[in-house]
């Protein structure tokens, strides 16, 4: 059974402070990671995806990937009110098909507050 | 332009009604996903399209049928469904280029099963 696991929320921060979200996965050759913030009532939206080892910045995201470890991460930076939603974690295995199976986690909400 | 759109965005349905979700995208991808999502659950995998072929199916209840009459469009067709279907139902599209195959979600149909 591939599972993916994020940190325990909700996660309170107040504003202008770095949010971390964590993630972790069980199927050693995954691929692909991507993170999908969800406002409420709304569907999900991509804002990063990383593929190999290292950090991904975009803006005020970074996304952080240990395959090593096992472990995938999204740093926002100078939190706004707006960042305020659910962020899923989602996971692609390697291999077999050339479209993306994903895995989520349940996702961590995120408050940010003034 | 990374849009895909779904109509209707509300859907109150009778259990012996039929009815049909729709969605598109003009992005040229060529695989096209349904998902499910249940209030504070992450989005469940129902049906992948490839190719305009059915590729997945995740044991799916015969009440619900996919459609894919061509490259840009997906439909779902609903029928006798039950109070416990009533959710939100997410189209996603991505392209067939492993790994880098990030999925876009549209809008979403809210359906309610009376």
């Amino acid at each position: 059974q591939k599972e993916v696991e994020q940190n325990s929320g909700p996660l309170s921060v107040p504003e202008g402070a770095i949010a971390s979200l964590n993630c972790t996965y069980s199927d050693r050759v995954s691929q692909s990671f991507f993170w999908y913030r969800q406002y409420s009532g709304k569907s999900p939206e991509l804002i990063m995806s990383i593929y190999s080892n290292g950090d991904k910045e975009d803006g005020r995201f970074t996304a952080q990937l240990n395959k090593a470890s096992q472990y995938v991460s999204l740093l926002i930076r100078d939190s706004q009110p707006s960042d305020s939603a659910t962020y899923l974690c989602a996971v692609k295995s390697a291999g077999g098909t050339s479209y993306g199976k994903l895995t989520f986690g349940q996702g961590t909400i995120l408050t940010v507050h003034p | 332009d990374t849009e895909v759109t779904q109509t209707p965005k509300h859907l109150v349905m009778g259990m012996t009604n039929k009815k049909s979700l729709k969605c598109e995208q003009h992005m040229g991808h060529r695989a096209m996903y349904w998902y499910k999502q249940k209030a504070k659950k992450p989005p469940e995998l129902m049906f992948v399209y490839s190719y305009e072929k059915l590729s997945i199916n995740e044991s799916v209840p015969s009440r619900f049928s996919p459609e894919c009459p061509n490259s840009s469009l997906l439909n779902l067709h609903l029928h006798a469904l039950q109070p416990e279907d009533s959710a939100l139902y997410l189209c996603a599209s991505s392209q067939l280029a492993d790994p880098y195959n990030e999925q876009f979600f549209g809008p979403g149909t809210r359906l309610t099963v009376l």
